[in-house]
């Protein structure tokens, strides 16, 4: 089975520009959450959304949004984009919004100049 | 402050036995997990374990869990040059939470032949 797949694998963006980073969950997972990972520290919470409705939401500011669709898979948009955007966005797909089993895609790597 | 801390490096040799510390600061966390990641990659579950457990073994994995002093150790046996990577501990605050993980800022394992 395939595990959790994200596109594209790294792309290179100019300050103020817009961004979509997709993700498609593994089979049966209904749950996909976002994380950033900025170079050299741990992963911090973005986003999770269950069955196409937003779950929870961390610390950051509204140029970041993102939806699922019917078949689970899911976006991230992020707009007006900044330096410090620049990081690893890893998805997340786990069953449900209480599953203690969050399985973890290769990333996107988006660089911001 | 950081919610969940570790120490940055640890260097062991080939065969030897490695242990990756934790310490968390929320007593209501309930599940206490451990990734690893590799150079360019997303992270790997390794092992989780439940709050009302003292210590879980998986094969060379083992975890241990002080609840009263809030630290989480991993020990890595007969470690192989394989597992190099970094190592992240996260936790999970609550039952169903949807905020998901809170990451540590990882542990490098570097394994010398």
């Amino acid at each position: 089975d395939a595990g959790v797949t994200q596109s594209p694998t790294h792309l290179i963006k100019t300050r103020g520009q817009h961004v979509t980073l997709r993700c498609s969950p593994i089979s049966g997972h209904k749950s996909v959450s976002w994380y950033q990972q900025v170079l050299g520290q741990g992963p911090q919470f973005i986003f999770q959304y269950y069955e196409k409705e937003e779950r929870g939401r961390g610390n950051f500011p509204d140029r970041f949004s993102a939806r699922q669709f019917p078949n689970y898979s899911s976006e991230l948009n992020v707009n007006a984009l900044l330096l410090g955007d620049s990081a690893l966005y890893l998805c997340a797909s786990s069953s449900g919004p209480g599953s203690y089993e969050q399985y973890f895609g290769p990333g996107t790597r988006l660089t911001v100049t | 402050g950081e919610d969940v801390e570790q120490s940055l490096f640890l260097s062991v040799r080939e065969g030897d036995s490695s242990v990756i510390n934790c310490t968390y600061t929320d007593s209501s966390s309930t599940y206490l997990y451990w990734y690893k990641q590799e150079p360019g990659a997303g992270l790997q579950l390794l092992t989780y374990i439940f709050s009302n457990m003292d210590m879980k073994q998986d094969q060379r994995l083992t975890v241990l869990l002080n609840k009263k002093d809030k630290h989480l150790s991993l020990r890595i046996a007969d470690t192989q040059t394989g597992d190099s990577a970094i190592y992240f501990c996260a936790e999970k605050k609550e039952p169903g939470s949807a905020r998901q993980l809170t990451f540590g800022s990882g542990t490098q394992l570097t394994v010398l032949p």
